[in-house]
């Protein structure tokens, strides 16, 4: 069946680092794959959309890389701040078009100052 | 526009009772999706709409739920008898078009049932 992991555990920073967090999905060959940051009491909003064809994309502080020969997808945020502590959902999307997107559990990330 | 509107923000009930929740999506939108999150599970897509049809309602977890889209503007979700294992964060979303459009997500619905 399809499966989509995200590490679990809280991940926990300084700030000024970079931040790396993973995506794995197996029984898969989604179109595209985005990433979503959901702040406690609120619903996700839209970081990044990558498609199959795209090895990496950036904007701003952020960097997205999707290998679908690995099924994995990092995400980074460089220069690290406390505002970017938040949980972090990656979203796949099916082989076809239909706007359906299925959501990992998500990784909570803590930027300490 | 003033994003996805939902309500109620929090409702809390009793088993058996019935729950509606309401959405509306953002003007001109033509996909809506209803979500369910929850710690065990994760955020759990239910069904969805594309101009105002039901293309996908194999998430919708049993026939206690139901799921309705009326015109562009408005969309239910309905829980009749609801039980204590439905309490959990109720998400609607849209989005402009179908592939690779970002879809945006409501506050939610927080949903207790004791």
């Amino acid at each position: 069946s399809q499966k989509i992991e995200q590490n679990s555990e809280a991940l926990n920073i300084q700030e000024g680092k970079t931040a790396t967090l993973t995506c794995n999905y197996t029984n898969y060959s989604p179109a595209y794959l985005q990433w979503y940051r959901q702040d406690p009491g609120r619903g996700p909003v839209f970081l990044l959309l990558i498609r199959e064809n795209e090895k990496e994309k950036r904007k701003e502080r952020l960097k997205v890389t999707f290998d679908t020969t690995l099924k994995q997808s990092l995400f980074h945020i460089t220069a690290s701040q406390p505002a970017d502590s938040a949980t972090y959902l990656c979203a796949l999307s099916g082989s076809s078009n239909t706007g359906k997107l299925i959501f990992g559990q998500g990784t909570t990330l803590q930027v300490k100052p | 526009d003033a994003g996805v509107i939902q309500s109620p923000r929090h409702e809390v009930t009793e088993m058996g009772q019935e729950v509606t929740l309401r959405c509306k999506p953002i003007s001109g939108h033509d996909y809506l999706f209803w979500y369910r999150q929850t710690m065990m599970r994760g955020l759990e897509l239910l069904i969805y709409f594309n101009n105002n049809v039901p293309i996908d309602d194999s998430g919708m977890p049993e026939d206690r739920f139901s799921a309705k889209m009326p015109n562009a503007s408005f969309s239910t979700l309905k829980i009749q008898p609801s039980e204590p294992r439905d309490s959990a964060v109720y998400f609607c979303a849209s989005s402009a078009r179908h592939g690779t459009d970002t879809q945006y997500f409501g506050p939610g619905t927080r949903l207790t049932v004791l």
